[in-house]
């Protein structure tokens, strides 16, 4: 079956350090795949998404190249800030009925 | 401005009784989802409709009802059957069918039961 896994968390940073969540997947067919954020105490938002192989998402400094060769999405940020702090949640959608498929979550802690 | 709104933000009651969380949307979209989040834990769907006056089960639909009368609204029973109900409920909807839509989240609701 369709399934994601993501790295464990929590990462913690220093602000203006390097950002990467790594995010696999398995799945059948030509799945689409999403990052979303969750600020503390808030629903998710859409970060970034891609839907075929060698796409690339990216929104706010982040980015994540849909590698269908690796089955992977990594979510990575050149220089985080403070304001980056929240949990990242990685998906897919392998389209057959709307569902999405999600990762547990990794929560990101930056310090200034 | 379009989105999706949950009422209310914290929501309390006593164990034994059933209540009811709100879920409207008014960005035209087709699908609409329920989810249920727990602290350290992913996200879990409880009901999905695809359409008005049809819906589907998750995985973690025990304890849990729903109805899609109209377009723009879920709403989500949560029933005194359900174990385990404190948590933090997630209302999301998505456009079309297709692997590319992407889903859009409410605020969600905290809802205590002691």
């Amino acid at each position: 079956g369709n399934s994601v896994t993501q790295m464990e968390g929590p990462v913690t940073l220093s602000e203006e350090a390097f950002l990467t969540i790594n995010c696999t997947y398995t799945a059948t067919g030509y799945p689409s795949l999403f990052w979303y954020v969750q600020y503390p105490g808030e629903g998710l938002q859409l970060l970034l998404k891609a839907t075929k192989a060698d796409d690339k998402g990216s929104n706010k400094g982040f980015e994540a190249t849909y590698r269908k060769e690796t089955t992977s999405f990594h979510l990575e940020k050149g220089s985080v800030q403070v304001s980056d702090s929240a949990v990242y949640f990685c998906a897919l959608n392998a389209g057959n009925n709307r569902k999405l498929i999600w990762g547990l979550g990794t929560s990101l802690a930056v310090n200034p | 401005d379009g989105g999706i709104t949950q009422s209310p933000k914290y929501l309390f009651r006593k164990e034994g009784q059933n209540v009811t969380l709100s879920c409207e949307q008014n960005l035209n979209h087709d699908a609409m989802y329920w989810y249920r989040q727990d602290p350290g834990q992913g996200l879990r769907l409880i009901y999905y409709s695809q359409i008005v006056n049809d819906f589907q089960k998750g995985d973690i639909a025990e304890g849990y009802s729903v109805s899609r009368e109209k377009k723009e609204s879920f709403p989500l029973t949560v029933t005194s059957a359900q174990k385990n109900p404190t948590a933090f409920y997630l209302c999301a909807s998505s456009p079309r069918t297709g692997a590319g839509d992407e889903q859009y989240f409410g605020p969600g609701t905290r809802l205590t039961v002691t």
